[in-house]
């Protein structure tokens, strides 16, 4: 799978845009980017996922780049709620069952 | 639904003692998986099954066993705790051939003194 690097935290003001970076220059063509979040040692949960067009869902959207080695997730309107470590996670549909967890970025949202 | 479920949620052991971390999911997926999280690390995989009786060596699998005799349930069975096994650990489960959201249970503290 390919590898993954992220800045370890980041802030953001409630109610403004965060904007979560992910640099995976290393990634193959039938490799898929994943979002998952984990909120104070729950366990972690699915967020969004996309292979090379911008995604949007209820929860956030994920814009990928066209030469596809880097990924912006997007939380619209972060409330505290958000406050959580963000992984970004590249690998392929089919295959290895390993989802690879890297150390994420820690987001905090600043009343 | 209630989604994935662990017992115990703590648990303290002393070094070679044994246990079994339950794991059960009501979603009829038939992939499980279980992953541990050291302290500020992200998650590794221990073992993973596609289907009932048919499980695989994950990442660090080392010091753990699996059984899968039914969809419903996944146990993790510890046979000598060790101080190493210290950690946090999670139970997931997905439903191919979908895009590999897995629902994660609420984990399972475990400390070995």
């Amino acid at each position: 799978d390919a590898k993954t690097t992220q800045p370890p935290s980041m802030d953001c003001a409630e109610g403004r845009a965060a904007n979560l970076p992910c640099n995976h220059s290393t990634i193959s063509g039938n490799e898929y980017v994943y979002w998952y979040r984990q909120i104070h040692s729950q366990g972690p949960q699915y967020i969004i996922h996309g292979l090379k067009n911008n995604e949007t869902n209820e929860m956030a959207s994920l814009i990928i780049t066209e030469d596809r080695k880097s990924s912006t997730l997007i939380l619209p309107h972060a409330t505290l709620r958000d406050t959580a470590v963000y992984y970004c996670i590249v690998r392929a549909l089919f295959g290895n069952e390993k989802l690879t967890f890297g150390t994420g970025t820690r987001l905090t949202i600043i009343p | 639904n209630a989604g994935v479920t662990q017992t115990p949620k703590f648990r303290i052991l002393k070094i070679g003692q044994s246990m079994t971390l339950q794991c059960t999911q009501d979603m009829n997926h038939n992939y499980m998986y279980w992953y541990r999280q050291d302290p500020g690390m992200g998650l590794k995989l221990i073992y993973y099954s596609v289907g009932a009786g048919i499980t695989d060596k994950g990442e660090v699998p080392n010091g753990y066993n699996v059984s899968r005799s039914t969809t419903e349930d996944f146990p993790l069975r510890l046979e000598l705790a060790a101080p190493s096994q210290t950690s946090v650990y999670f139970c997931a489960s997905r439903d191919p051939p979908s895009v590999n959201e897995q629902f994660f249970g609420p984990g399972t503290r475990l400390t070995v003194l």
